[in-house]
């Protein structure tokens, strides 16, 4: 069964600088796909970023990156020069292509952005 | 990106009667489309996954009876809560996937919050 960690309830970070919010996960399906998504208090779901279980570099949009360690089965996300606005639930989700395409998502981590 | 809506954002409702919430695909058809519940400041949890034509399936733990999924076309799928009780309230969120795409990021909804008095 797939499984999504997500190991920090919260974080605190300084506006302008990077902060790396954490995600593990663990499957036995060769091809997979990671997402991270932003919930602002709103509740609506923002997409952030994709990583193809075979892609070879790390996935990129703007300011946020993924680091993904293929072989620690992790995929934590990458926040530079952080902003106000970036405050909000952060959700880490897998998806199995084998599966069903079933997503599922971490716990989240709470991000706070002090100015 | 692709768009997804959800209607009602908000209901209110007496207990022991039915609701339902629509999860539509504006500008693609959706041959899958997932049922999500989130409570208070917890995590997503995947309710059911809906396939065009055929039966949902649903996740362990999670009624049929209660929680009724139909998906009749390719760019509508319906959730209904029946026999609504208090602690059915939550926030369902829908969300698609495009048919011809096998990776990619789903589409959600804006959610639909559930009060049940």
């Amino acid at each position: 069964a797939q499984k999504i960690t997500q190991t920090q309830p919260g974080m605190f970070v300084q506006e302008k600088e990077a902060v790396t919010l954490d995600c593990t996960y663990d499957t036995s399906d060769p091809s997979y796909g990671l997402f991270w998504y932003k919930q602002p208090s709103s509740g609506e779901m923002i997409f952030l970023i994709y990583q193809g279980s075979y892609d070879q570099q790390n996935a990129t949009e703007g300011r946020y990156s993924l680091n993904f360690q293929k072989a620690r089965k992790s995929a934590n996300l990458v926040i530079s020069a952080s902003q106000l606005g970036d405050s909000a639930m952060y959700f880490c989700a897998m998806r199995e292509v084998y599966g069903g395409f079933k997503t599922i998502f971490g716990a989240g981590t709470r991000l706070f952005v002090k100015a | 990106g692709a768009v997804v809506s959800q209607h009602p954002s908000w209901v209110i409702c007496k207990s022991g009667t039915s609701v339902k919430i629509e999860c539509r695909s504006l500008d693609f058809q959706a041959t899958t489309m997932f049922w999500y519940r989130q409570f208070p400041k917890q995590s997503l949890m995947l309710m059911a996954t809906s396939n065009e034509g055929s039966k949902a399936t649903y996740e362990q733990g999670v009624e049929k009876d209660k929680f009724l999924i139909n998906h009749a076309s390719l760019t509508l799928s319906t959730l209904t809560v029946t026999s609504a009780h208090p602690e059915d309230s939550s926030f369902y969120i829908c969300s698609a996937r495009e048919g011809t795409r096998n990776t990619g990021e789903l589409f959600f909804g804006e959610g639909s919050r559930l009060t049940v008095l």
